[in-house]
């Protein structure tokens, strides 16, 4: 089973500062990940996702993600914070590619604080 | 805009209450999804619908009812709810596929208090 684990509940960062999210995932084929982002009172937002090809992803609002399949992991970062960065992010992986299971499983999410 | 809408935004309804959510996809999705998130915790997938089938049920209350009149569309009839049901229901679309790696669209949500 797929399963995500995102170690940090909550990280504040100063307005300016980099940013790195910590992802985990379990999965017993090759997975697919992706991060989201959900603003308060929102739904979620694609940030960037990974299929195949160059383990570096580059997504929307200047963040980018690394996937190390030695550490199954799937960190997010950005090297400048802005206020409007403040949200929660989510961490996902699936479905499989041999399936029909289209699902996916979600991590807890982080919360981000951006202070002045 | 992400494509998929969610009705209402808010819902304050009462233990006895009928109602529902109402969602639609304009991305010509083949797959749509219910989703529960309450505080702190993961998303709870709660329905899946492919092609207007319902493939996945994941122990879903019988109090939640889903409906698929057809892709675009994705209905939640709520009754007897109880006051843990309150939390931000969301739905979301994808083109499922066996080649996999169809990435989800989320609506806003319904944020649904129920007393």
């Amino acid at each position: 089973a797929q399963s995500v684990t995102q170690p940090d509940i909550h990280i504040t960062v100063s307005e300016g500062a980099s940013l790195e999210l910590r992802c985990n995932y379990s999965y017993g084929a090759t997975p697919y990940l992706f991060w989201y982002v959900q603003s308060p009172g929102q739904g979620l937002q694609l940030l960037l996702k990974y299929f195949s090809g160059d383990t570096l992803v580059q997504g929307i609002k200047g963040f980018e993600a690394e996937f190390k399949r030695s550490q199954s992991s799937f960190n997010l970062r950005k090297p400048s914070v802005h206020w409007s960065d403040a949200a929660e992010y989510f961490c996902a992986v699936g479905p499989n590619r041999r399936s029909n299971d289209y699902k996916l499983s979600f991590g807890a999410g982080t919360t981000v604080t951006v202070r002045a | 805009e992400t494509g998929v809408t969610q009705t209402p935004r808010h819902l304050v309804m009462g233990m006895t209450n009928k109602k529902s959510l109402k969602c639609e996809q304009h991305l010509g999705h083949n797959a749509m999804y219910w989703y529960k998130q309450s505080a702190k915790k993961p998303l709870e997938l709660m329905f899946v619908y492919s092609l207007e089938e319902r493939v996945e049920n994941n122990s879903v209350p019988s109090r939640f009812s889903p409906e698929c009149p057809n892709s675009s569309h994705l209905f939640l009839h709520l009754h007897t709810l109880q006051p843990e049901d309150s939390a931000l229901y969301l739905c979301a679309s994808s083109q499922a596929s066996t080649s996999g790696g169809n990435e989800q669209f989320f609506g806003p949500g319904t944020r649904l208090t129920v007393l």
